[in-house]
């Protein structure tokens, strides 16, 4: 268990419609990292947050946005969606702000399926 | 071309066999990361390397920064080794990550 936790585990959803996935990073981690896992395209990095301010942006759609609250928690915002967005969703902490010399605790991810 | 390249793509290999997994990548970075990938899909952080050697258990990992390239040994490899080895590029430029890129992994069966 790596401390992170994410939920829903599991979503079915239908095209057009929108979604929020959470995440609770580790206790005392700044950083929440958000990634996307498809079939076709391996593993993505969307965005990246350190204490509730996004400081990274990787391969995030324009109809994805995230925040972290204050308590550092996160939510990645999924609107419109559609069928290519079926994926698996993780989320991953750090202690600091940006884990070039440590580790990231991945979450046990969500799966997003959309009919 | 993807900027960051694993190869094997599989690879199935007998218990006790020394496994390596290699990647390769085209850009400069600032440190690499290797992941494993378990069957039910959940992730763990292996190793993050800038330089030289690391080791953990049976797992080694070895960079070499300046031909860009990076390998995972696994020592006595054991059946709960067998899952998806990923390797990712990480970048730092001062302000934010300038990115983060990952290979497409390897998936690794070692048989009893």
């Amino acid at each position: 268990d790596s401390g992170v936790t994410q939920t829903p585990k599991h979503l079915i959803t239908a095209t057009g419609q929108r979604v929020t996935l959470r995440c609770s990073p580790r206790s005392g981690d700044l950083s929440v990292y958000w990634y996307q896992q498809s079939l076709d395209q391996g593993l993505q990095f969307l965005i990246q947050y350190y204490n509730g301010e996004e400081r990274a942006k990787g391969n995030i759609l324009e109809r994805f946005s995230a925040q972290q609250f204050p308590d550092l928690h996160s939510e990645l915002n999924l609107s419109s969606l559609e069928l290519g967005d079926s994926a698996l969703y993780f989320c991953a902490s750090s202690p600091r702000y940006w884990a070039e010399y440590n580790e990231q605790f991945f979450g046990p991810g969500t799966r997003l399926t959309v009919l | 071309k993807n900027e960051v390249e694993q190869s094997p793509q599989n690879l199935t290999a007998q218990e006790g066999e020394f496994i390596t997994i290699n990647c390769s990548y085209s850009v400069g970075i600032s440190a690499l990361h290797w992941l494993q990938q378990h069957p039910g899909g959940g992730i763990v952080s292996l190793f993050m390397l800038s330089s030289g050697k690391k080791k953990h258990g049976r797992l080694i990992a070895t960079i070499n920064i300046q031909e860009k390239h990076s390998s995972l040994h696994i020592t006595a490899s054991h059946p709960r080794d067998s899952a998806v080895y990923i390797c990712s590029r990480r970048r730092y430029s001062g302000g934010g990550a300038d990115g983060l890129t990952f290979g497409k992994g390897t998936h690794l069966i070692i048989q009893p």
